[in-house]
């Protein structure tokens, strides 16, 4: 059973531009959470998506959008980037909006702005 | 002041010693999560808890709701536990608050 899946693995992109990532959640998980983890930093919450729909959202701009597919995956789209979205991008699948779930994290997707 | 506070932020401990990492929380929670981080950055879940306490081989992990604390211990600790841990709150809405870790480094 293949766990928590993001893609690419690595990435640099330059200021302006605007980039796609990709998580599949584990088996059986219908919810998927997204976060932003800064250098030296814990992670942030971005967003959660649920049943296709964004259910709860951090602090975070409206450049920082997303989307759930029927299968369950879900993509995070970050427009007109800054050096300051340089980060480590982590999904988080759990079966279940709760947070009293156990969740499960993606190797995560680094992200570099030059 | 942030939501979930950890104690020390960096720890480096002999080879066996017995280690105890700490979590102070100032929300409301429905559950609290322990998490392993390794170099590279996969995010591995220790233990959930809502209450007592919790163990896993040489991971203990408490809680005291009443105080907003816990902590994670680590006995007869190895070069192997080396890693991030790192405290995570998860409030009613369903998202996690997260710390900012807690870097331990375990000498042979």
């Amino acid at each position: 059973d293949a766990g928590v899946t993001q893609s690419p693995t690595h990435l640099i992109k330059t200021r302006g531009q605007q980039v796609t990532l990709r998580c599949s959640p584990k088996s059986g998980h219908d919810t998927v959470s997204w976060y932003q983890q800064a250098l030296g930093q814990g992670p942030q919450f971005i967003f959660q998506y649920y049943e296709e729909e964004e259910r709860q959202r951090g602090n975070f701009p409206d450049r920082f959008s997303g989307h759930q597919f029927p299968n369950y995956s879900s993509e995070l789209n970050v427009n007109a980037l800054l050096l300051g979205d340089s980060a480590l991008y982590l999904c988080a699948s759990t079966r279940g909006t709760a947070s009293s779930y156990e969740q499960y994290f993606g190797p995560g997707t680094r992200l570099t702005v030059t | 002041k942030n939501e979930v506070e950890q104690s020390p932020q960096n720890l480096t401990a002999q080879e066996g010693e017995f280690i105890t990492i700490n979590c102070s929380y100032s929300v409301g929670i429905s559950a609290l999560h322990w998490l392993q981080q390794h170099p590279g950055g996969g995010i591995v879940s220790l233990f959930m808890l809502s209450s007592g306490k919790k163990k896993h081989g040489r991971l203990i992990a408490t809680i005291n709701i009443q105080e907003k604390h816990s902590s994670l211990h680590i006995t007869a600790s190895h070069p192997r536990d080396s890693a991030v841990y790192i405290c995570a709150v998860g409030g009613s809405q369903g998202n996690l608050i997260f710390g900012k870790g807690t870097k331990l480094s375990v000498k042979p």
